[in-house]
């Protein structure tokens, strides 16, 4: 996806062990945001970001936190990963609240065993 | 709390075979309605916005149109190309606006 890329794209990793994912875009734009998607649940809004040092939560934040220190990335911590945080991850990044949508990631597929 | 349905959960047409996937929603105020689809694998991809009830937008085999509390995504003949997953999200008229998705239409259009 142009202007926006994550990684790792898969990741396994160990119960009871912290996890970061990063987002990181070339597009300068202002908003981040990172959803989990998973089967009957659809995407759902974790944290989000407005700024450099601005985030807020959002609809299932429990065990996750973030940071933004530069307008070009934005990190996802699992502080202690559980198997119900296995899912796809999906950075997403737009220009405005008003925007004309967000702009995606490829993902990342991470497992918790 | 703002909420997305979208239905059927899954289509099977054959090529040609017109259709429309729903998208239901409540919102305390809608400054956008989206569509995305999305291939296996892959992050969703940006299709339509929709800003006010009887807006349509149009983009090759589909058309998207909104009324007040709903939105239709009309395939016209489809081609097998056309098969994925399509996701409608709303976004509210205040705070930073975030979008709300629904779960999506699984769409498989067989040659």
């Amino acid at each position: 996806d142009a202007g926006i890329t994550q990684s790792p794209r898969h990741k396994v990793t160990e119960t009871g062990t912290p996890v970061t994912l990063r987002c990181h875009q070339t597009e300068n734009h202002r908003y981040m945001y990172w959803y989990r998607q998973d089967p009957g649940h659809g995407l759902r809004l974790i944290h989000y970001s407005y700024g450099v040092k601005d985030t807020d939560k959002g609809e299932v934040s429990d065990g996750y936190s973030v940071s933004r220190s530069k307008t070009e990335d934005f990190l996802l911590t699992l502080e202690s990963a559980t198997s119900s945080q296995t899912s796809v991850y999906f950075c997403a990044i737009s220009e405005s609240a008003r925007d004309y949508g967000y702009t995606f990631g490829s993902g990342t597929r991470l497992t918790v065993v | 709390e703002d909420q997305v349905t979208q239905s059927p959960e899954a289509l099977r047409l054959q090529e040609g075979e017109s259709s429309s996937l729903n998208c239901s929603y409540t919102v305390s105020g809608l400054r956008g309605l989206f569509w995305y689809r999305q291939d296996p694998g892959k992050g969703p991809e940006f299709l339509f916005t929709l800003y006010s009830a009887g807006e349509e937008k149009e983009k090759e085999r589909l058309k998207a149109t909104l009324t007040k509390k709903e939105s239709f995504l009309h395939i016209t003949a489809p081609k097998p190309e056309d098969s994925a997953t399509y996701l409608c999200a709303v976004q509210p008229n205040s705070g930073y606006s975030t979008l709300t998705f629904g779960k999506g239409t699984m769409l498989l259009v067989s040659p």
